[in-house]
């Protein structure tokens, strides 16, 4: 198994409240993902990251922020929450090398967000 | 830009077929399918890239038809085991490395 592991794994915090996730690796992988999975929607991307510093948005970043200072950590920042960001939050990694080759991701366990 | 899943759910005896359809509005670059347990995190199964090459398990296959923008994923004589969600992600951008999933499939294997 893929190390890769989530912090917390279960948060409940209020409306307006700042969160903070964390997604650490053991596996030296360049690409790290995170997800949301919502009833209805499957997984959809929130933000991704190419490399240190190297950070890009997805399809439902409105209202989150990333950082990556080093390789191995990629945090998930909830600047205000609010109860729509109530969800499972999934990080993942990926190893692909060159431009035209996909490799597989493997996720975390997640984290389990209520916000009330 | 998400890819649609067919069916929705299914249900079957153990050792009946099933064949779980993606089809995406856009052109396609490779597809991706994971299987999600309950409580669990999605797991890899296959890739399928343009131009055929395909990677899998022994009893779980797929195709990838480049014209249709879809992909059908097959699984036969199907096990306990293969029940869960199962979803494909796309890549619709050459070169990208992030995925576009469906919105998944529920698949029950009952005895």
């Amino acid at each position: 198994d893929a190390g890769i592991t989530q912090s917390p794994r279960h948060k409940v915090t209020e409306t307006g409240t700042p969160v903070t996730l964390r997604c650490h690796q053991t596996e030296n992988h360049r690409y790290m993902y995170w997800y949301r999975q919502d009833p209805g929607h499957g997984l959809r991307l929130i933000h991704y990251s190419y490399g240190v510093k190297d950070t890009d948005k997805g399809e439902v970043s409105d209202g989150y922020s990333v950082s990556r200072s080093k390789t191995e950590d990629f945090l998930l920042t909830l600047e205000s929450a609010t109860s729509s960001q109530t969800s499972v939050y999934f990080c993942a990694i990926s190893s692909s090398l060159a431009t035209d080759t996909y490799n597989e991701q493997f996720f975390g366990p997640g984290t389990r967000l209520t916000v009330l | 830009q998400q890819p649609v899943q067919s069916p929705q759910a299914v249900i079957l005896r153990e050792g009946e077929d099933a064949v779980i359809n993606c089809s995406s509005s856009k052109a396609l670059y490779s597809v991706h399918w994971y299987r999600q347990k309950h409580g669990e995190a999605p797991v890899f199964l296959m890739i399928l890239l343009k131009g055929g090459e395909q990677k899998g398990h022994e009893k779980i296959s797929a195709s990838f038809n480049e014209k249709k923008q879809q992909s059908s994923l097959y699984l036969t004589a199907s096990q306990l085991s293969y029940s869960g969600t199962y979803f494909c992600g796309t890549v619709i951008i050459q070169g990208a490395q992030k995925l576009v999933f469906g919105q998944g499939t529920r698949l029950t294997i009952n005895p």
